[in-house]
Formats: structure tokens, C-alpha cells, sequence
């Protein structure tokens, strides 16, 4: 059970859209439509920010999508915001009664 | 608003058991699936396993020789142990509501492994 492979960094201006991706394979993240995203800002405990792959739970800003196409799931944040600085994490089903987490992302807002 | 503490243990001898509690408040244990989820630090996010109100639990295979959870309905927490603890085991640990989209998490305490 590897990690999922995310970018190490991903960065953007304010107002821009960013991507940021999870490949797994298809044990995990292509078997099962149950992908989830975190962000962590530094000190501070993950929040979710979407789960079942697109969905948002309440009081997330519209601005946060996730998707999927065959083993990479990703999470996109439109009109990015000093406040989306932080790292990002995907988190996958893996079978089994099993879960596994992405190697985790930095969003940079330059 | 639901609420979750971890213990602080502090620091762990090497070889010895790790034992963390994490109270819930404000809303009920039951009908929920509780995880605990630990982060070395400077590192990425690793699921360590979750635990069923019934009792019933999961464990992440690369962990599952050497830890056990537990849930008390009357106390409104869940436990963690983590037997035979070395250097790699120092993290922080985080409980948090379900099992695999974690949407209530605790603020986490810092669990070193020295002698």
C-alpha cells in the first residue's frame, strides 16, 4: 500500500485557477469513486474540503472541485486566494477496510 | 458542534506502548465510525485505522500487528494502542470522525518516541 503521488508543489496568482493532482492505481484511487481532499494550513489539524470525489461538504467554498478520470483524481481551486495557501492532501479507499493518503501538496499563492 | 480531544501522552520509551484517548463532545459516538490518523513531523498524513461504535475495527496492514482500538459508548471516547513503539512512531496523532471522509478532527498532540 504506496502512497499517492501528488505534485510537491503547485502555485498560482491570485484569481487563477490551480490543479492539483493524486495518481494511485487502479487497487485505489481507479477502483473506488471515494477520494477525498484535505487542506492543512501549517500548526493547524486537516480540514475536509471534498469527499466522494466531487463532493463539497457544507461551508466549503464553491471554489474547491475535485474529479476523477481512471487512477489520478484531482482538486481544483478557482479564483485562488491568499487564505488557499496551504498543503493539500488526497486520501483514497484501498480495499480491503483500508485507506491511503496522497504525499501532499504545497499550494503556494504568489 | 462536535468537539474532539486527544490525551497527551508525551513522551514514549522505545519498545514500550503507546496509549492514546480521544474524548468526543457535543454530539454522540454512536452511530459514527471514529479514526485515528498520525503525521510525522515535517511529513505526509498516514491512516492508521478506525473503529466502529460497535467496536468493530479496521487496521492499515503496514500497522496491524501492533495496534489495537478500543471505544467506550458510556464514556463518549475511543482508544488507541500502539505496541512496541520506535523512533518512527514519534508523530502527531489525530483522532477524528469517519472513516475515510474525516470531517471532525482533534487539534492533535505530539507523541515522541525517546529514551
Amino acid at each position: 500500500q504506496s502512497a499517492l503521488t501528488q505534485p510537491a508543489s503547485v502555485s498560482g496568482s491570485p484569481g487563477q485557477s490551480i490543479t492539483v493532482s493524486c495518481t494511485g492505481t487502479s487497487d485505489d484511487v481507479g477502483g473506488y469513486n471515494i477520494v477525498s481532499w484535505y487542506q492543512q494550513h501549517p500548526g493547524k489539524a486537516p480540514k475536509l474540503m471534498i469527499y466522494e470525489v466531487s463532493k463539497r461538504p457544507s461551508g466549503v467554498s464553491f471554489r474547491f472541485s475535485g474529479s476523477k478520470s481512471g487512477n489520478t483524481a484531482s482538486l481544483t481551486i478557482s479564483g485562488l486566494q491568499a487564505e488557499d495557501e496551504a498543503d493539500y492532501y488526497c486520501c483514497s479507499y484501498a480495499g480491503s477496510y483500508s485507506y491511503v493518503f496522497g504525499s501532499g501538496t504545497k499550494v503556494t499563492v504568489l | 458542534q462536535v468537539q474532539l480531544q486527544e490525551s497527551d501522552p508525551g513522551v514514549v520509551k522505545p519498545s514500550e506502548t503507546l496509549s492514546l484517548s480521544c474524548t468526543v463532545s457535543g454530539g454522540s459516538i454512536s452511530p459514527y465510525y471514529w479514526s485515528w490518523i498520525r503525521q510525522p513531523p515535517g511529513k505526509g498524513l498516514e491512516w492508521i485505522g478506525y473503529i466502529y461504535y460497535t467496536g468493530d475495527a479496521k487496521y492499515n496492514p503496514s500497522l496491524r500487528s501492533r495496534v489495537y482500538m478500543s471505544v467506550d459508548t458510556s464514556k463518549n471516547l475511543f482508544s488507541l494502542s500502539l505496541t512496541s513503539v520506535r523512533a518512527a512512531d514519534t508523530a502527531v496523532y489525530y483522532c477524528a470522525r469517519g472513516s475515510g471522509d474525516w470531517d471532525f478532527w482533534g487539534q492533535g498532540t505530539l507523541v515522541t518516541v525517546s529514551s
